[in-house]
Protein backbone atom coordinates (compact mmCIF):
# COMPACT_ATOMS: atom_id res chain seq x y z
CA UNK A 1 0.00 0.00 0.00
CA UNK A 2 0.82 3.71 -0.82
CA UNK A 3 1.41 5.29 2.64
CA UNK A 4 -0.09 9.16 2.56
CA UNK A 5 1.63 11.26 5.42
CA UNK A 6 0.24 14.73 6.29
CA UNK A 7 2.14 17.60 8.31
CA UNK A 8 1.14 19.33 10.86
CA UNK A 9 -1.49 17.27 12.53
CA UNK A 10 -2.86 20.57 13.15
CA UNK A 11 -1.90 24.32 12.91
CA UNK A 12 -3.74 27.56 14.35
CA UNK A 13 -3.90 30.30 11.82
CA UNK A 14 -5.95 33.68 11.73
CA UNK A 15 -8.55 35.14 9.85
CA UNK A 16 -6.71 36.39 6.24
CA UNK A 17 -3.88 34.15 6.70
CA UNK A 18 -1.96 31.89 4.15
CA UNK A 19 -2.03 27.93 5.52
CA UNK A 20 -0.12 25.20 3.79
CA UNK A 21 -1.06 21.33 4.23
CA UNK A 22 1.79 18.76 2.94
CA UNK A 23 1.24 15.54 2.21
CA UNK A 24 4.07 12.86 1.28
CA UNK A 25 3.66 9.55 -0.54
CA UNK A 26 5.54 6.46 0.36
CA UNK A 27 6.05 5.66 -3.50
CA UNK A 28 5.39 8.14 -6.51
CA UNK A 29 1.60 8.64 -7.10
CA UNK A 30 2.60 10.73 -10.32
CA UNK A 31 -0.47 13.32 -9.88
CA UNK A 32 -3.02 11.01 -8.65
CA UNK A 33 -3.62 13.34 -5.67
CA UNK A 34 -6.85 14.30 -4.01
CA UNK A 35 -7.89 16.63 -1.21
CA UNK A 36 -10.65 16.81 0.68
CA UNK A 37 -12.60 19.34 3.86
CA UNK A 38 -14.69 17.48 6.52
CA UNK A 39 -16.09 19.90 8.99
CA UNK A 40 -18.00 17.71 12.45
CA UNK A 41 -20.28 15.64 11.42
CA UNK A 42 -20.28 15.87 7.46
CA UNK A 43 -19.27 14.17 4.83
CA UNK A 44 -15.57 15.29 3.00
CA UNK A 45 -15.55 17.46 0.38
CA UNK A 46 -13.59 17.18 -3.08
CA UNK A 47 -11.15 20.60 -3.22
CA UNK A 48 -8.75 19.36 -5.53
CA UNK A 49 -8.38 16.37 -8.00
CA UNK A 50 -5.38 15.28 -9.97
CA UNK A 51 -2.73 17.31 -7.59
CA UNK A 52 -3.91 20.75 -8.53
CA UNK A 53 -7.55 20.63 -10.53
CA UNK A 54 -9.93 22.99 -8.33
CA UNK A 55 -12.97 20.82 -8.29
CA UNK A 56 -16.21 23.36 -9.68
CA UNK A 57 -17.77 25.44 -7.06
CA UNK A 58 -14.61 25.62 -4.59
CA UNK A 59 -13.45 28.67 -3.97
CA UNK A 60 -10.22 29.74 -5.61
CA UNK A 61 -8.15 30.43 -2.06
CA UNK A 62 -7.78 26.87 -2.36
CA UNK A 63 -4.74 25.58 -4.78
CA UNK A 64 -2.87 22.50 -4.90
CA UNK A 65 0.63 21.23 -6.24
CA UNK A 66 3.11 18.86 -6.57
CA UNK A 67 3.80 15.46 -8.10
CA UNK A 68 5.45 12.26 -7.35
CA UNK A 69 6.12 11.69 -3.74
CA UNK A 70 5.27 15.35 -2.35
CA UNK A 71 2.19 17.53 -2.63
CA UNK A 72 0.75 20.68 -1.07
CA UNK A 73 -2.25 22.14 -0.13
CA UNK A 74 -2.53 26.12 0.33
CA UNK A 75 -5.22 27.91 1.59
CA UNK A 76 -5.01 31.80 1.16
CA UNK A 77 -6.92 34.53 2.45
CA UNK A 78 -8.11 31.96 5.39
CA UNK A 79 -12.07 32.64 6.32
CA UNK A 80 -13.45 31.45 9.18
CA UNK A 81 -15.60 28.62 7.49
CA UNK A 82 -12.02 27.15 6.46
CA UNK A 83 -12.01 26.19 9.85
CA UNK A 84 -12.24 21.88 9.32
CA UNK A 85 -9.86 18.64 8.72
CA UNK A 86 -8.25 18.10 5.44
CA UNK A 87 -7.05 14.57 4.05
CA UNK A 88 -5.28 14.02 0.88
CA UNK A 89 -5.83 10.38 -0.84
CA UNK A 90 -3.62 9.42 -3.27
CA UNK A 91 -5.45 7.01 -6.65
CA UNK A 92 -1.83 6.01 -8.40
CA UNK A 93 -2.21 2.42 -6.26
CA UNK A 94 -4.84 -0.02 -5.17
CA UNK A 95 -6.02 -0.06 -2.19
CA UNK A 96 -6.64 3.95 -2.49
CA UNK A 97 -4.99 5.53 0.98
CA UNK A 98 -5.78 8.73 2.88
CA UNK A 99 -3.05 10.86 4.62
CA UNK A 100 -4.34 11.01 8.70
CA UNK A 101 -5.87 14.21 8.70
CA UNK A 102 -4.97 18.17 9.30
CA UNK A 103 -7.39 19.93 11.85
CA UNK A 104 -7.49 23.72 10.93
CA UNK A 105 -8.11 25.90 13.55
CA UNK A 106 -8.76 29.06 12.82
CA UNK A 107 -8.48 31.87 15.96
CA UNK B 1 -28.41 17.64 -8.78
CA UNK B 2 -26.94 14.04 -7.77
CA UNK B 3 -27.28 12.77 -4.71
CA UNK B 4 -26.19 9.93 -2.53
CA UNK B 5 -27.99 8.23 -0.02
CA UNK B 6 -26.96 5.51 2.09
CA UNK B 7 -29.81 3.48 3.79
CA UNK B 8 -29.73 0.31 6.21
CA UNK B 9 -29.65 -1.13 10.01
CA UNK B 10 -27.46 1.16 12.26
CA UNK B 11 -26.89 -2.10 14.53
CA UNK B 12 -25.37 -5.04 13.68
CA UNK B 13 -24.27 -7.67 15.90
CA UNK B 14 -20.58 -9.67 16.12
CA UNK B 15 -20.00 -12.21 13.72
CA UNK B 16 -23.23 -11.00 11.60
CA UNK B 17 -23.32 -9.55 8.02
CA UNK B 18 -23.21 -5.88 7.74
CA UNK B 19 -25.53 -4.72 4.81
CA UNK B 20 -25.61 -0.85 3.41
CA UNK B 21 -27.48 0.08 0.23
CA UNK B 22 -26.81 3.41 -1.87
CA UNK B 23 -29.35 5.00 -3.88
CA UNK B 24 -28.33 7.62 -6.36
CA UNK B 25 -30.90 10.39 -7.54
CA UNK B 26 -30.46 13.19 -10.08
CA UNK B 27 -28.06 11.08 -12.34
CA UNK B 28 -26.80 7.87 -14.10
CA UNK B 29 -24.26 4.82 -12.84
CA UNK B 30 -22.91 5.05 -16.29
CA UNK B 31 -19.30 5.98 -16.12
CA UNK B 32 -18.65 6.14 -13.05
CA UNK B 33 -16.79 4.12 -10.23
CA UNK B 34 -18.65 3.69 -6.65
CA UNK B 35 -17.12 4.05 -3.56
CA UNK B 36 -17.89 2.54 -0.10
CA UNK B 37 -16.06 4.54 2.36
CA UNK B 38 -15.73 4.64 6.09
CA UNK B 39 -15.05 6.56 9.38
CA UNK B 40 -14.39 5.11 12.62
CA UNK B 41 -15.55 7.58 15.26
CA UNK B 42 -12.79 10.17 16.13
CA UNK B 43 -10.54 8.85 13.30
CA UNK B 44 -9.72 9.29 9.19
CA UNK B 45 -11.18 7.52 6.39
CA UNK B 46 -10.51 4.34 5.10
CA UNK B 47 -11.48 3.18 1.63
CA UNK B 48 -13.04 -0.19 1.13
CA UNK B 49 -13.40 -0.54 -2.50
CA UNK B 50 -15.49 0.59 -5.72
CA UNK B 51 -17.61 -1.16 -8.41
CA UNK B 52 -17.54 -0.03 -11.94
CA UNK B 53 -20.12 0.89 -13.87
CA UNK B 54 -19.80 -2.40 -15.62
CA UNK B 55 -19.83 -4.37 -12.54
CA UNK B 56 -16.08 -4.46 -11.99
CA UNK B 57 -14.91 -4.21 -8.19
CA UNK B 58 -11.72 -3.64 -5.96
CA UNK B 59 -11.59 -4.08 -2.23
CA UNK B 60 -8.88 -3.41 0.37
CA UNK B 61 -7.10 -6.26 0.96
CA UNK B 62 -6.73 -4.80 4.80
CA UNK B 63 -10.53 -6.16 4.96
CA UNK B 64 -9.39 -9.85 4.04
CA UNK B 65 -12.17 -10.53 1.78
CA UNK B 66 -14.98 -9.70 4.46
CA UNK B 67 -15.95 -7.22 1.99
CA UNK B 68 -18.78 -7.19 -1.19
CA UNK B 69 -19.74 -4.43 -3.55
CA UNK B 70 -22.81 -5.07 -6.18
CA UNK B 71 -24.44 -2.87 -8.15
CA UNK B 72 -28.43 -2.45 -9.16
CA UNK B 73 -28.29 -0.34 -12.40
CA UNK B 74 -32.12 -0.57 -12.24
CA UNK B 75 -32.46 0.96 -9.16
CA UNK B 76 -29.35 3.10 -9.81
CA UNK B 77 -28.36 1.62 -6.30
CA UNK B 78 -25.30 0.23 -5.03
CA UNK B 79 -24.53 -2.10 -1.89
CA UNK B 80 -22.15 -3.41 0.68
CA UNK B 81 -22.12 -6.40 2.53
CA UNK B 82 -19.37 -6.92 5.32
CA UNK B 83 -19.02 -10.24 6.65
CA UNK B 84 -17.86 -11.37 10.40
CA UNK B 85 -18.11 -7.85 11.45
CA UNK B 86 -16.33 -7.01 15.22
CA UNK B 87 -16.36 -4.13 16.82
CA UNK B 88 -13.33 -2.79 14.95
CA UNK B 89 -16.16 -1.91 11.93
CA UNK B 90 -17.94 0.35 13.91
CA UNK B 91 -17.60 3.40 11.70
CA UNK B 92 -19.76 5.62 9.89
CA UNK B 93 -19.86 4.24 6.27
CA UNK B 94 -20.10 6.67 3.19
CA UNK B 95 -20.91 6.17 -0.27
CA UNK B 96 -19.52 7.91 -2.94
CA UNK B 97 -19.16 8.98 -7.02
CA UNK B 98 -15.70 8.31 -7.90
CA UNK B 99 -13.89 9.59 -11.23
CA UNK B 100 -10.41 9.38 -11.89
CA UNK B 101 -9.62 8.96 -8.56
CA UNK B 102 -11.35 11.61 -6.83
CA UNK B 103 -14.42 11.05 -4.63
CA UNK B 104 -16.72 13.94 -6.23
CA UNK B 105 -20.20 13.37 -4.40
CA UNK B 106 -20.64 11.24 -1.35
CA UNK B 107 -23.72 10.42 0.64
CA UNK B 108 -24.51 11.88 4.18
CA UNK B 109 -23.08 8.97 6.02
CA UNK B 110 -24.06 6.25 8.05
CA UNK B 111 -23.11 5.12 11.20
CA UNK B 112 -23.52 1.46 12.27
CA UNK B 113 -22.35 0.27 15.46
CA UNK B 114 -21.22 -3.28 15.80
CA UNK B 115 -22.44 -4.44 19.62
CA UNK B 116 -24.18 -7.49 20.72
Amino acid sequence: DIQMTQSPSSVSASVGDTVTITCRASQGANRWLAWYQQKPGKAPKLLIYQASSLQSGVPSRFSGSGSGTDFTLTISSLQPEDSATYYCQQASGLPYTFGQGTKLEIK
Amino acid sequence: QVQLQESGPGLAKPSETLSLTCTLSGGSINNYYWSWIRQPPGKGLEWIGYISYSGDSIYNPSLRRRATISLDTSKNQFSLRLSSVTAADTAVYYCARTYTGASDIWGQGTLVTVSS
